[in-house]
């Protein structure tokens, strides 16, 4: 059964940089055909899609984040990752990442536990 | 980008009673060459991550329980739980994945009345 499961710090300062890893287990992150998301959640709030990313190819983020996202794959370690950049106290919230069940066009499943990011100096 | 607004915000339903929610698309997200409605619908309880219900708008996910179901075509689309049970208390959130950015409603809350 794959599980994915988020890693970073819970708290990062205003205009820096905020990075999270997807490790992905109980299967290949190569597997062909699948595109891999983030997506977020302010607390209290609703859900945010911030972007996709291939294993390889053309990778989708939200335009509301202004080119602040940059996400990659890494098929040696199983991951996935996610950088914010100039990050705010807007930015706070519970950062998910998921599978598509396919393409980009797909829906998302299954989803990480999710890691709560805090940004404050 | 794709609005999605479901209604209502909030919803309280005795138990053993239908629950509807409903979600609506600024623009249509049936794509016409493979004749699928590109919606989901997933229920979040707190403290987890979102759970997928219901794909393609009436396709329900394996293993969810069949008093769920999902109806609707191009703009309007539907939620039903038929009969509702103690464990259905969440938030549900209807997405389309036609475009990017996919988009997600605002959340409706269904509680026990």
């Amino acid at each position: 059964q794959l599980q994915l499961q988020e890693s970073g710090p819970g708290l990062v300062k205003p205009s820096e940089t905020l990075s999270l890893t997807c490790i992905v287990s109980g299967g290949s992150i190569s597997s062909s055909g699948y595109y891999w998301g983030w997506i977020r959640q302010p607390p209290g709030k609703g859900l945010e899609y911030i972007g996709t990313v291939p294993n390889t190819g053309t990778t989708y983020h939200n335009p509301s984040l202004k080119s602040r996202v940059t996400m990659s794959v890494d098929t040696s370690k199983n991951q996935f990752s996610l950088n914010l950049t100039s990050v705010t106290a807007a930015d706070t919230a519970v950062y998910y990442c998921a599978r598509h069940n396919g393409d980009y066009t797909r829906w998302f499943d299954p989803w990480g536990q999710g890691t709560l990011v805090t940004v404050s100096s | 980008d794709i609005v999605m607004t479901q209604s209502p915000d909030s919803l309280a339903v005795a138990l053993g009673e239908r629950a509807t929610i409903n979600c609506k698309s600024s623009q249509s997200v049936l794509y016409s060459s493979n004749n699928k409605n590109y919606l989901a619908w997933y229920q979040q309880k707190p403290g987890q991550p979102p759970k997928l219900l219901i794909y393609w708008a009436s396709t329900r996910e394996s293993g969810v329980p069949d008093r769920f179901s999902g109806s609707g075509s191009g703009t309007d689309f539907t939620l039903t739980v038929s009969s509702l049970q103690a464990e259905d208390v969440a938030v549900y959130y209807c997405q389309q994945h036609y475009t990017t950015p996919h988009t997600f409603g605002q959340g409706t809350k269904l509680e026990i009345k």
